[in-house]
C-alpha cells in the first residue's frame, strides 16, 4: 500500500473550516484513500474515504487531486470535539476471492487542535 | 450499525498472569479482524490479523505464542496476552468490517487499556 506524509500537526480555531492535508504521491491507480481520528484513548472512528472523485458526508468532505497524488480532509465548521489526531490511509481495493485482507497501516497522522 | 465492542474497557493484572479481551461485532458478521497496539504517544501497530475457523496472521516481531488469538465465530475474536509483564502494558484495539464487504471502511473497538504491575 502506498505510504501517506501528513504534517505533524495543525491548530484551528473552532467555526472555521478545518483543511488537513495528505500527500500519497505513489498511490496507484486502485488504492483508496481513507481518513480516521482517533480522540484521546478511545478507538479510531471512521471519516470518509475515496477513490477518484471527491466525497461528502455529514461529517467532512474529501477532495482527491486529479492526479490522486494528495488529498485534503476538510471539516467545513470545526467545533472543540473535532480536536483528534487524523490519519490519512492509502489502501488498495480488494476483491472478492483476492488474499488480502484489507488491513489499515496507520502513520503518524496529524494533531488537530481546535481553539476557541 | 456496524458497532464494534471491546471487553473489558480497563484491565490491571499482576505480572506473570494472563488477561484475555474480547471482540465483538454487534450488527455484523466478520471473517475477518484486527487486532493493533498503541503506545502513549505513538500511532497503532498491526499486530495479528484474525481469521474465524483458522489460525490467526501475525505481524513480524510479535510473539504468537505470547498474544494468543481465537476467532470462534464471526462475531467474536479473543486476544489472550499470556504471562504478562509490565512491558505488554498498552492500549489494544481491534477492528473489523461487514463479512463480503471488502472495501468499506474498519470499525475500531473503543480500546482495551492494559496494566500490567
Amino acid at each position: 500500500d502506498a505510504k501517506t506524509t501528513q504534517p505533524p500537526s495543525m491548530d484551528c480555531a473552532e467555526g472555521r473550516a478545518a483543511n488537513l492535508p495528505c500527500n500519497h504521491s505513489t498511490i496507484s491507480g486502485n488504492e483508496y484513500v481513507y481518513w480516521y481520528r482517533q480522540i484521546h484513548s478511545q478507538g479510531p472512528q471512521y471519516i470518509i474515504h475515496g477513490l477518484k472523485n471527491n466525497e461528502t458526508n455529514e461529517m467532512a468532505s474529501l477532495i482527491i487531486t486529479e492526479d490522486r497524488k494528495s488529498s485534503t480532509l476538510i471539516l467545513p465548521h470545526a467545533t472543540l470535539r473535532d480536536t483528534a489526531v487524523y490519519y490519512c490511509i492509502v489502501r488498495v481495493a480488494l476483491g472478492a476471492g483476492g488474499t488480502s485482507y484489507g488491513k489499515l497501516t496507520f502513520g503518524q497522522g496529524t494533531i488537530l487542535t481546535v481553539h476557541p | 450499525g456496524a458497532v464494534v465492542s471491546q471487553h473489558p474497557s480497563r484491565v490491571i493484572c499482576k505480572s506473570g498472569t494472563s488477561v484475555k479481551i474480547e471482540c465483538r461485532s454487534l450488527d455484523f458478521q466478520a471473517t475477518t479482524m484486527f487486532w493493533y497496539r498503541q503506545f502513549p504517544k505513538q500511532s497503532l501497530m498491526l499486530m495479528a490479523t484474525s481469521n474465524e475457523g483458522s489460525k490467526a496472521t501475525y505481524e513480524q516481531g510479535v510473539e504468537k505464542d505470547k498474544f494468543l488469538i481465537n476467532h470462534a465465530s464471526l462475531t467474536l475474536s479473543t486476544l489472550t496476552v499470556t504471562s504478562a509483564h509490565p512491558e505488554d502494558s498498552s492500549f489494544y484495539i481491534c477492528s473489523a468490517r461487514p463479512q463480503g464487504f471488502y472495501n468499506s471502511p474498519l470499525h475500531f473497538g473503543n480500546g482495551t487499556r492494559l496494566t500490567v504491575t
